[in-house]
């Protein structure tokens, strides 16, 4: 069975600050890891992506995630944060194969930033 | 154009009523879901279709009936509402294959109330 816990259902941080949001894993076979943002009253957009390819993903908006498979941990990171990046965090994965992109999703992190 | 278009975006409605949502995507996807956010944000899989094929059906009362009539299209009818089926229903797109990772595209969301 697969499952993800995201650490901290709330982060603040001051505008500029480093943004860290935790995402740890269980899963039986390699994942694909995913970060998704929602914000209010909205869907859930992609951030990045972890594929299997390089370790450390890029994604949109400055945002970064590394895998590491030692830790199961998929951590997410902006080294300064703005304004417009509160809102809420949810880390994903799918365990690939056969199950026809059923994602687990963590609990959400709220990311507030305060100018 | 919007890539997942889901309607209507917001429903309320009697206990006991029948309710359907309706999802269309126009990226040329072959998997399409139903995911149900709670009201802690909790975001879990429903249904999963492949090619008109469902494919996953996650212990959901029978109440609820997704259809299919063609890749771009999947609906939610739900019968009976009851209170505890308030919650925001998102319809999700995806390639899914030998290629394919199970990144998904969300729509926007349908809240629906039931009183």
């Amino acid at each position: 069975a697969q499952s993800v816990t995201q650490l901290g259902s709330h982060v603040s941080v001051s505008e500029g600050a480093l943004v860290l949001l935790r995402c740890n894993y269980s899963s039986s076979v390699p994942p694909y890891l995913f970060w998704y943002v929602q914000y209010p009253n909205q869907g859930l957009q992609l951030l990045l992506k972890y594929t299997s390819a390089a370790t450390l993903v890029k994604g949109i908006n400055g945002f970064e995630a590394e895998f590491k498979k030692s830790e199961t941990s998929f951590h997410l990171t902006k080294p300064s944060a703005h304004m417009s990046d509160a809102a809420e965090y949810f880390c994903a994965l799918n365990a690939g194969g056969t199950s026809y992109g059923k994602l687990t999703f963590g609990q959400g992190t709220i990311l507030t930033v305060h100018p | 154009d919007t890539a997942v278009s889901q309607t209507p975006k917001y429903l309320v409605t009697q206990m006991g009523n029948d309710k359907s949502i309706k999802c269309e995507q126009n990226l040329g996807h072959d998997t399409m879901y139903w995911y149900k956010q709670d009201s802690k944000k909790f975001l879990k899989i429903m249904f999963s279709y492949n090619n008109k094929e469902l494919i996953i059906n996650e212990t959901v009362p029978n109440r609820f009936s997704p259809k299919s009539p063609d890749k771009a299209h999947l609906n939610l009818h739900i019968n009976s509402l009851e209170l505890g089926d308030s919650a925001v229903y998102f319809c999700a797109s995806s390639h899914t294959g030998l290629a394919g990772t199970g990144e998904l595209f969300f729509g926007e969301g349908s809240r629906l109330t039931v009183l």
